[in-house]
């Protein structure tokens, strides 16, 4: 089967930097997204790994381990508009580009 | 508009009614998705379409749940004879990647709530 995880909830204040941690077991690994989505609006696309390491990009940077089936998304100089849920999405090799989600992380941004 | 469009946004229904579902996804893009997000939830996919073939319908829950996109364009998916259990958020998203040529960002629509009394 396939297997995502990630924190439920999270909490931290602004100004501060957040670490958010996904880890898989799939059959298979292309590469890895991560998308924010706030409640009742469209997940929109922050980052994109498939090669080892990090990728910064902005406030936002993202790493990844494929040999350890880890991630992790690091939000640095948090806004109270980064109050959002954050989802995890691996795609696999051969499958159409279908992705997979984790249950995603919702982040509280406190004053 | 320039990103993917679903209508209704909100859709309430009584339990053994049929529903349709709206997506138009961003001109020209080849690859159009359907995902299923129950509330707390990441999104769950449901079928796939590369233009107008539907190439993946391995996450339909049941034979209820039926897709179309007849010209490559605009897609529907259909729900016969609902249930309570089909109470979700149906997401939509396109990407301009067709199969076999590496990932490209998916696009998502805000969704369809669908609420089965």
């Amino acid at each position: 089967g396939q297997n995502i995880d990630q924190p439920t909830e999270m909490t931290a204040t602004e100004g501060a930097i957040v670490q958010i941690n996904c880890t898989y077991q799939t059959s298979g690994f292309n590469g890895l997204f991560w998308y924010q989505q706030h409640a009742g609006e469209a997940p929109t696309f922050l980052s994109y790994n498939v090669l080892d390491g990090l990728e910064e990009k902005g406030r936002f940077s993202s790493f990844l381990s494929r040999s350890k089936g880890y991630s992790y998304l690091l939000l640095k100089e948090l806004q109270m508009k980064d109050s959002a849920s954050y989802l995890c999405a691996v795609s696999r090799p051969g499958n159409t580009g279908k992705l997979i989600f984790g249950q995603g992380t919702t982040l509280q941004v406190k004053p | 508009g320039a990103g993917v469009s679903q209508s209704p946004r909100y859709k309430v229904a009584k339990r053994g009614q049929d529903v349709a579902l709206r997506c138009d996804p961003i001109s020209g893009h080849v690859s159009l998705f359907w995902y299923q997000q129950a509330l707390g939830q990441g999104p769950e996919f449901l079928t796939y379409f590369q233009n107008e073939a539907q190439l993946d319908k391995s996450g339909l829950p049941s034979d209820r749940f039926f897709a179309e996109r007849p010209e490559g364009s605009v897609s529907t998916l259909k729900i016969q004879r609902t249930q309570q259990e089909d109470s979700a958020v149906y997401l939509c998203a396109s990407s301009l990647a067709g199969r076999g040529l590496g990932d490209q960002p998916q696009h998502f629509g805000d969704g369809t709530r669908l609420s089965i009394l």
